[in-house]
């Protein structure tokens, strides 16, 4: 079936550092792919998204480029700031499919 | 404001309780999801109604017993619940055949058993 790797987190950066959070998955056909974010004590939300290959998403300095080559959806941000402390989630769609599937999410923490 | 909108944010109930949470969407989706997330686990799938019909239902225990009176209204009945059913239970929606465009999520019920 469908699934979603993401890297194991937690991950700790400083203010302005360069971000990447990888994610693979497992789909047949063309999915969908999203990213959402957790602030703390909230739900999720939608950060960005791209539903066919070579699309990239791109929201509030944060961008990912669906490659079908290699099968994955990294999310980079070239400057972060400790408001970007969350959790982020990698999730797909699959064609047809009446549901995402999410990866298990990525602590972030981003010190001053 | 997302558009989904949970009661009560947070919900502290004994294990012989009976409670429920609440989920209302106003954004002409049909499609609506219980979600359960508990600390260091993936977020877990629940139930999944389509035009207020379950689709999906997976091997949630039937202590879980959801209710969807119409396309707006999604309820999650608790009963007899344990301690490790503590977590943030989260509700969403989606436009059921335009599932990719993706999901709107509530600001989730956190739930305590004692």
């Amino acid at each position: 079936g469908d699934s979603v790797t993401q890297m194991e987190g937690p991950v700790t950066l400083s203010e302005e550092a360069f971000l990447t959070i990888n994610c693979t998955y497992t789909a047949t056909g063309y999915p969908s792919l999203f990213w959402y974010v957790q602030y703390p004590g909230e739900g999720l939300q939608l950060l960005l998204k791209a539903t066919k290959a070579d699309d990239k998403g791109s929201n509030k300095g944060f961008e990912a480029t669906y490659r079908k080559e290699t099968t994955s959806f990294h999310l980079e941000k070239g400057s972060v700031q400790v408001s970007d402390s969350a959790v982020y989630f990698c999730a797909l769609s699959g064609q047809g499919a009446q549901k995402l599937v999410f990866g298990q999410g990525t602590r972030l923490t981003i010190n001053p | 404001e997302t558009g989904v909108t949970q009661t009560p944010r947070h919900l502290v109930m004994g294990m012989t309780n009976k409670k429920s949470l609440k989920c209302e969407q106003h954004l002409g989706h049909n499609a609506m999801y219980w979600y359960k997330q508990s600390a260091k686990k993936p977020l877990e799938l629940m139930f999944v109604y389509s035009l207020e019909e379950r689709v999906e239902n997976n091997s949630v225990p039937s202590r879980f017993s959801p209710e969807c009176p119409n396309s707006s209204h999604l309820f999650l009945h608790l009963h007899t619940l344990q301690p490790e059913d503590s977590a943030l239970y989260l509700c969403a929606s989606s436009q059921d055949s335009r599932v990719w465009f993706g999901y709107t999520f509530g600001s989730g019920t956190r739930l305590t058993v004692v």
